[in-house]
C-alpha cells in the first residue's frame, strides 16, 4: 500500500442512525483491505476485511463496500450505538511480510 | 486462543534515559511481529517487523531498535530517549495459527510513553 487515507477526520452521528466511513487508497495492486476500530487508550481491533475479488462483505451490523474502479472503500455501521464511538482505520497489507499501511483514522462520535 | 501482552502500560522517562518495552504473544508459533508508534490524533506508523528469531527489519530511521530473542518475544529499545520518542507504542502479531492469515494483524494493549 502506498497511501491509504481517510477523507474526513471526524464524523458525528445520532444514536440509532447508520454511519458511513469512507477511505481511499492509491495502490491499484492492493488486493486486501482491513477495517480496524480503536477505542481510546487501546490497541486497534479487527472489524472486517474484504478481498479485491469482492464488492461487498457483511458482518454483524457492519458492511464493507469496495469500489475498485475509483479505489474507494467504505465501512457502514447499522444502528450506531454509543459503543461504536472510536477511531476507525482502513489498512491494506503490502509487501512480502504483510506490512500494513494505515490512514490517519476517522473519529466516530455517537450522540445520545 | 491467542493473547498478546505488552508492558509496561504507561511509562514516563527523562530525555537521555534508556528504554525497553516488551511484547510477548501466546498461542501462536513463528508469527510475524510488529512494532508501531502512534502519535496523538494520528495513524499508526510501522517501526519494525520481524519474521523470525533474530530477524528484524526497520521501516524508518530513528532512535529506536528492536530485537527478537525468542519466537514469541519482541523488544523495543533505545539507548537514549528523545522528546520526539513520546507516543503510544503498539505491538502486533500475525500468522502462525492454522486458519489465520498473515495479512490479519492482532494488536496488543499498547504502552503509553512520555519523555520529559
Amino acid at each position: 500500500g502506498e497511501s491509504v487515507g481517510l477523507h474526513l477526520p471526524t464524523l458525528s452521528v445520532q444514536e440509532g442512525d447508520n454511519s458511513i466511513i469512507n477511505c481511499a487508497y492509491s495502490n491499484s495492486a492492493s488486493d486486501y483491505f482491513i477495517w480496524y476500530k480503536q477505542e481510546s487508550g487501546k490497541g486497534p481491533q479487527f472489524i472486517i476485511d474484504i478481498r479485491s475479488n469482492m464488492d461487498k462483505r457483511q458482518g454483524q451490523r457492519v458492511t464493507v463496500l469496495l469500489n475498485k474502479t475509483v479505489k474507494h472503500l467504505s465501512l457502514q455501521i447499522a444502528a450506531t450505538q454509543p459503543g461504536d464511538s472510536a477511531v476507525y482505520f482502513c489498512a491494506d497489507p503490502y509487501g512480502a511480510n504483510s506490512k500494513l499501511t494505515f490512514g490517519k483514522g476517522i473519529t466516530l462520535s455517537v450522540r445520545p | 486462543s491467542q493473547t498478546i501482552h505488552q508492558w509496561p502500560a504507561t511509562l514516563v522517562q527523562p530525555v537521555g534515559s534508556p528504554l525497553s518495552l516488551e511484547c510477548t504473544v501466546e498461542g501462536t508459533s513463528n508469527p510475524n511481529l510488529y512494532w508501531y508508534r502512534q502519535a496523538a490524533g494520528r495513524g499508526l506508523q510501522l517501526l519494525f517487523y520481524s519474521v523470525g528469531i533474530g530477524q528484524i527489519s526497520s521501516e524508518v530511521p530513528q532512535n529506536l531498535s528492536a530485537s527478537r530473542p525468542q519466537d514469541r518475544q519482541f523488544i523495543l529499545s533505545s539507548k537514549k530517549l528523545l522528546l520526539s520518542d513520546s507516543g503510544f507504542y503498539l505491538c502486533a502479531w500475525s500468522g502462525g495459527v492454522r486458519g489465520v492469515s498473515y495479512n490479519e494483524q492482532f494488536f496488543g494493549p499498547g504502552t503509553r510513553l512520555t519523555v520529559l
